[in-house]
């Protein structure tokens, strides 16, 4: 399974976009890449998923070169609410044995 | 449907007790996975059933601990002689097959072994 490198953390203010970018130099041909977030006491949320180019939802877009050895997580416009740890995943689609890494603590200040 | 639930929410332990975890997934899912999370650490992958049968299993998960998923619905995860070590969030997610892989966690049993 391809291994990912995050930063640890990152700080914005509200209003700010923020990218986060994701290396995973060893991802296979058949794996997508996916990202979640996750608040204090809570389990994981899903917020996004890419093959390549780009993706856009109603709460982020996924960035993906066409080598696909790294990829950004771009959040428009955030808010304190949008505090959270971020997780870039790489692998099948459906995937079982999911590997999170350590993730990306994005604090956001008023 | 609410979503993924999982009782209990806190569970606090002495060092050599059994604790049994529930996991019941959204209706319509048939694939289940147990993490497990500590403190600052993304949740670690532990096992995962599609229906009933357990497919994957993490070298994580010592012989210790047990999961079952009988009917293919809800789920246990049993942790025998607890140690300090296990001490931990425990984390089910469960998802649709054939969807991208998007996992739908819940709120996780927190376990402190003393």
């Amino acid at each position: 399974l391809a291994k990912t490198t995050q930063p640890i953390s990152m700080d914005s203010y509200e209003g700010q976009e923020v990218n986060i970018t994701c290396s995973h130099n060893n991802i296979a041909t058949n794996d997508y890449i996916t990202w979640y977030q996750q608040f204090p006491s809570q389990g994981p949320r899903f917020i996004i998923q890419g093959y390549k180019t780009k993706v856009t939802n109603e709460v982020a877009s996924l960035f993906i070169p066409a080598d696909r050895k790294s990829s950004t997580l771009s959040l428009p416009r955030v808010s304190l609410s949008d505090t959270a740890v971020y997780y870039c995943l790489v692998g099948l689609t459906g995937g079982f044995k999911t590997i999170f890494g350590a993730g990306t603590r994005l604090f956001v200040k008023a | 449907d609410t979503g993924v639930s999982q009782d209990p929410r806190h569970k606090i332990t002495k060092r050599g007790q059994n604790v049994t975890f529930r996991c019941d997934p959204i209706s319509e899912h048939n694939r289940l996975y147990w993490y497990r999370q500590t403190l600052g650490q993304g949740p670690e992958f532990l096992t995962y059933f599609q229906n009933e049968a357990q497919l994957e299993k993490s070298r994580l998960l010592s012989d210790r601990f047990s999961a079952e998923r009988p009917k293919g619905s809800f789920s246990t995860l049993e942790i025998q002689r607890t140690e300090q070590g296990d001490s931990a969030m425990y984390l089910c997610a469960s998802s649709f097959e054939g969807s991208t892989n998007e996992q739908y966690f819940g709120p996780g049993t927190r376990l402190t072994v003393t």
